[in-house]
Formats: C-alpha cells, structure tokens, sequence
C-alpha cells in the first residue's frame, strides 16, 4: 500500500464548478500537507501549504486537512478552465524540508 | 523568482549508453532533489543532496548516480540507461529555512530510453 493514495482521474467538470480533490494518507507522522498543480509540460508549482489539521482559504482555493482520518482536501470553488492540470499532493513528517511525500496526482479538465 | 533549470526538455537515448541529466539553481539553495514522474505513481525520489558533494539515497536509487561539485548544479546519471529508465525527470531545490514548503521544481526532462 503506498504512504498517499490519490485518485488518478481525469475529473471532468463544467466551467464553475465547485471541484474537490482528496488524498489519504497512513503516516500518522506527517504534519505539513501542500497541494501541488502541475501544467502540462511544467514542473509542479506549490499552489496550497497547511500545518496539522485545519482549513486554509486562498482566493477560490481551500485547502482542508483532517488529521483523525488521514484524510486531506483541495476545494477548488468556480473553475476555471485555467484550472486544468495535474493536482499533486504531498506531506512531510518534519520541517527540515528535505523528504516529501507525494500523492500519484489527479488529473482535472474544467470544459468552457 | 527562483530558478531552476534542466538543460534538456526531451532526450532520446539508447539501451546501454551513459547519460547525464543537469539541473541549475540560482538561489544558492543548500537542497537539490533529483524525483522521476510516471503516470500512476507520482512523484518518486531518487537522490537528494543537502549540500556540495554531499548525497543521500532516495527511495529509488538503483541504476542512477548523481554528482554535485557545486551549490548551484545537481546532475543525475544513469550508468547504464535501460527502457525501464524511460521517465519524465523532475529536478527541484530548496532551503531548510523554508521547511517543507520551499521547493521549487525545474520543467523536467522527458527520457526515452530505445
């Protein structure tokens, strides 16, 4: 089993679409979460970071953690087809910011 | 802006040949981080290095090697390049003040191995 499971997709949605993103985890150590997005032919761009559990509001972007269930969230409110890409999430167990552990990615299409 | 830079975007190499993968940093970052990406499995490490000639073994070491002679440049080898080897290639840096939260990832270099 790996350490971060996320579904691969592709998730395809309507322009303004409220779209919800999700990996589980079994590493009870980790503690810093990100959500990664991850153009077509780009390298991965940090797009959330939260610690411990807890939401975090960014713009049309939330990020949700829920440490109990080892379960985190990226809610994505009005999509945009700009918001098409890979969505990668990725967790740490330490701050010293050297080993990250990332989900497979999900992929997400917003048609016009 | 942090830049990371990986010399080749698309490389076609043949069963058996050396290969080398370069990656520069302009932030005189202490950490450099050498991931491949496949479909399915994300983002997988293969070596890190927290400073010059310094490494560490990732999660998938075998059949690669890596060099850093200096802060800025990070190069991944592949001894003996095999079909297996066919990958995208993902490069990043970061700096332990920045925690987790600080890496940032070159464009990548997608390899085929024939």
């Amino acid at each position: 089993q790996k350490e971060v499971e996320q579904d691969p997709g592709p998730l395809s949605v309507p322009e303004g679409a409220i779209v919800s993103l999700n990996c589980t985890y079994s590493n009870s150590a980790f503690q810093y979460f990100m959500w990664y997005r991850q153009y077509s032919r780009k390298g991965p761009e940090l797009l959330m970071y939260t610690y411990s559990s807890g939401n975090k509001e960014d713009g049309r972007f939330t990020a949700q953690v829920d440490k109990s269930s080892k379960y985190i969230s990226l809610f994505i409110r009005d999509s945009q087809p700009s918001d098409s890409a890979t969505y990668l999430c990725a967790m740490s167990a330490n701050n010293a910011g050297n080993m990250l552990t990332f989900g497979g990615g999900t992929r997400l299409m917003v048609k016009p | 802006d942090v830049k990371v830079t990986q010399s080749s975007r698309y490389l076609v190499k043949r069963t058996g040949e050396k290969v080398f993968l370069e990656c520069v940093q302009d932030m005189d970052h202490e950490n450099m981080f050498w991931y491949r990406q496949d479909p399915g499995l994300g983002l997988r490490l293969i070596y890190f290095s927290y400073d010059v000639k310094m490494k560490e073994k990732g999660d998938i070491p075998e059949g690669y090697s890596v060099s850093r002679e200096k802060k800025e440049r990070f190069s991944l080898i592949l001894e003996s390049a095999s079909t297996n080897q066919t990958s995208m290639y993902l490069c990043a840096s970061s700096s332990p003040s920045q925690g987790p939260y600080g890496y940032t990832f070159g464009s990548g270099t997608r390899l085929t191995v024939v």
